[in-house]
């Protein structure tokens, strides 16, 4: 298809670690990235990786990829009510010779205490 | 390092009205993109300006919607007339790179919220 695709709504405990999974359409895709949404704020670039690898990571952050399969995943650990936010995935197609970015819908991320 | 400005946060309007949003994106970011964030969707892109030039603008309704960026700095971006459809959070983001380059790590703006009644 045409469309990156993840699941919604993830709802863990504070001090969980969290995993928002997503896949992605084009395998020749350079870059794909991982932002952050707050209520009312714009997007907040979290991490990338560029697609010869296959994990980063960065702090509480593990992005892995898998491009068989065309699967992204941001595992989060030790999951802080202050990550509660909404996450995108997008992908920066290699047939765009732009920066345009094709983001998935959004996955929502509650943690309760 | 100011970020990217967008104004007004939000704007309620009537449908068959205009309505303009403004953008103005960090100092020295050459390339300027406007999205559309429909409730519970991703953002998708409008239009993406290269300096004054528009590199794609393929998802832009251009019956009713235009942007512009005079100067190559800050950019306006207009819907006449308004749908019901439109209502959604229009977010301007800029990046330092240029076409050609394979990273980019756009800087957005805390968008624009319209409703369209």
């Amino acid at each position: 298809g045409e469309d990156v695709e993840q699941s919604l709504f993830l709802s863990v405990r504070e001090g969980d670690s969290s995993v928002i999974n997503c896949t992605y359409t084009d395998s020749s895709s350079t870059y794909l990235y991982w932002y952050k949404q707050e209520p009312g704020a714009g997007l907040q670039l979290l991490t990338y990786i560029f697609s010869n690898m296959d994990m980063k990571q960065d702090q509480r952050l593990t992005v892995l990829l898998n491009k068989k399969d065309k699967h992204l995943s941001l595992r989060i650990a030790d999951t802080q009510t202050g990550d509660s936010a909404i996450y995108f995935c997008a992908e920066n197609r290699r047939s765009s010779n732009t920066g345009k970015l094709i983001f998935g819908q959004g996955t929502t991320l509650q943690v309760k205490p | 390092e100011a970020g990217v400005a967008q104004s007004p946060r939000y704007k309620i309007i009537e449908k068959r009205q205009s309505v303009a949003f403004w953008c103005n994106p960090i100092s020295g970011h050459a390339t300027l993109y406007w999205y559309q964030q429909i409730l519970g969707q991703g953002p998708k892109l409008l239009i993406q300006f290269q300096n004054n030039g528009v590199v794609d603008d393929s998802q832009l309704p251009k019956d009713r919607f235009s942007a512009e960026r005079l100067k190559g700095v800050d950019s306006t971006l207009k819907i006449q007339p308004a749908k019901l459809e439109d209502s959604a959070v229009y977010l301007c983001a800029s990046s330092l790179d240029n076409p050609g380059q394979r990273f980019y790590e756009q800087y957005f703006g805390p968008g624009t919220r319209l409703t369209v009644t």
